[in-house]
């Protein structure tokens, strides 16, 4: 099974730091993506990638911005964080458009608090 | 703009009580219709893909159809197993997915 795994479950980090989220998939997939997840507005995706040093805006990209340096890897970056970025993030990946059949495979999740 | 609209928000049933979730979508050039669940604190789980309008698919107690301009989860018999968020997503262009908000459901007992 293809596993997606996010480097942290729980963070929490003060206001104005730079906050790295990282996200690695096992199984050589071409498309890597990142949303979070709010409470009454569902998952918003916020960057994607379609290849390595490839990224793509999503619909809320204001504040972040992402890296991927290795097909593998994907990582999320906030420059400056605030509280209005507290979120649940979550990465996923996926074969698309080659294999839709499996959809996307999320991982865990981070839950990010910003005090 | 691609919407995806899921009701109801909440859905309370007891074992054995059957149900159908909605699943709303106004999507230009829609390429597939995904079903997930996700459980709390974890991230969604892949359930299914639905391509054309007639398209049913079935797992479990689980059946997923869709039309033009809905999807229905079907939950025949449901255990306190199934309890979960349910989401739809539709595929636009570009594999993006735009994602509902979810239709939390709670199987008592």
């Amino acid at each position: 099974d293809v596993k997606v795994t996010q480097s942290s479950r729980y963070l929490v980090k003060r206001t104005g730091e730079k906050v790295f989220l990282e996200c690695v998939q096992d199984m050589d997939h071409e498309n890597m993506f990142w949303y979070r997840q709010d409470p009454g507005l569902g998952l918003r995706l916020i960057y994607f990638s379609y290849d390595v040093k490839m990224k793509e805006k999503g619909d809320i990209p204001e504040g972040y911005s992402v890296s991927r340096e290795k097909k593998e890897r994907f990582s999320l970056i906030l420059e400056s964080a605030s509280t209005n970025q507290t979120s649940m993030y979550l990465c996923a990946s996926s074969l698309y458009p080659d294999d839709r059949e499996h959809g996307y495979t999320f991982g865990s999740g981070t839950r990010l608090t910003v005090v | 703009e691609d919407q995806v609209t899921q009701s109801p928000e909440a859905l309370r049933l007891q074992e054995g009580e059957s149900s159908s979730l909605n699943c709303s979508y106004t999507v230009s050039g829609l390429r597939g219709l995904f079903w997930y669940r996700q459980d709390p604190g974890k991230g969604p789980e892949f359930l299914f893909t639905l391509y054309s309008a007639g398209e049913e698919k079935e797992k479990e107690r689980l059946k997923a159809t869709l039309t033009k301009k809905e999807s229905f989860l079907h939950i025949t018999a449901p255990k306190p197993e199934d309890s979960a968020t349910y989401l739809c997503a539709g595929e636009t262009s570009g594999s993006r997915l735009t994602f509902g908000e979810g239709t939390q459901l709670t199987v008592n007992p």
